[in-house]
């Protein structure tokens, strides 16, 4: 049972904007930076979203972070077909002093 | 360019003390802000992070996994080293290693490619 709380699969056409939460508590969300990650199929993670609704360099406009209280969203706009992956919302919890994970999402391009 | 590389035998038997390897490149856990983690993931699971070590040599550790692991780093060496005791199948996993950049990213933002431990006898 993971600390923050993704749904398990989320699915979109080509060109749709689909929405990825992630449900967290005062220890860890609120009070943390949040940070989003991207496994391709057989690939180690990649950062795709930092402090919350920072992109590092490469990564496309299309994917945008945000956060509000104990929850946290990725939203991807544009769908493509690469996009087709498990994402990750992550953050330091201050009651564990260490990092909690999310279950994952993974996400389908129709 | 910043690296990192696991290395680690592929295969332990249960109640052995694994020892895994993270070689990087491209920075130093000198400066100020670096640390490294360690992060498992077992098949077809989700991510669990394990251990932290930092420039200054603070350490953290996964609630759970505490009285099991130990990290350790050598800066001349550019490694750090994760130790876990008494190993069971269900520490079955990929094991990553990344680079957590405090204060810039404040995040794993450098991943090394992962090195899959099986434990089995």
């Amino acid at each position: 049972q993971s600390v923050l709380t993704q749904p398990p699969s989320a699915s979109g056409t080509p060109g749709q904007r689909v929405t990825i939460s992630c449900s967290g508590s005062s220890s860890n969300i609120r009070s943390n930076y949040v940070d989003w990650y991207q496994q391709l199929p057989g690939t180690a993670p990649k950062l795709l979203i930092y402090r919350n609704n920072q992109r590092p360099s490469g990564v496309p406009d299309r994917f945008s972070g945000s956060k509000s209280g104990t929850s946290a969203s990725l939203a991807i706009s544009g769908l493509r077909s690469e996009d087709e992956a498990d994402y990750y919302c992550a953050a330091w919890d201050d009651s564990l002093s260490g990092v909690v994970f999310g279950g994952g999402t993974k996400l389908t391009v129709l | 360019q910043v690296t990192l590389r696991e290395s680690g035998p592929a295969l332990v038997k249960p109640t052995q003390t694994l020892t895994l390897t993270c070689t990087f490149s491209g920075f130093s856990l000198s400066t100020s802000g670096m640390c490294v983690s360690w992060i498992r993931q077992p098949p077809g699971k989700a991510l669990e992070w394990l251990a932290r070590i930092d420039w200054d040599d603070d350490k953290y550790y996964s609630t759970s996994l505490k009285t099991r692991l130990t990290i350790s780093k050598d800066t001349s060496k550019n490694q750090v080293v994760l130790t876990m005791t008494n190993m069971d199948p269900v520490d079955t996993a990929t094991y990553y290693c990344a680079r957590f950049a405090s204060g810039s990213y404040d995040a794993f933002d450098i991943w090394g490619q992962g090195t899959m431990v099986t434990v089995s006898s």
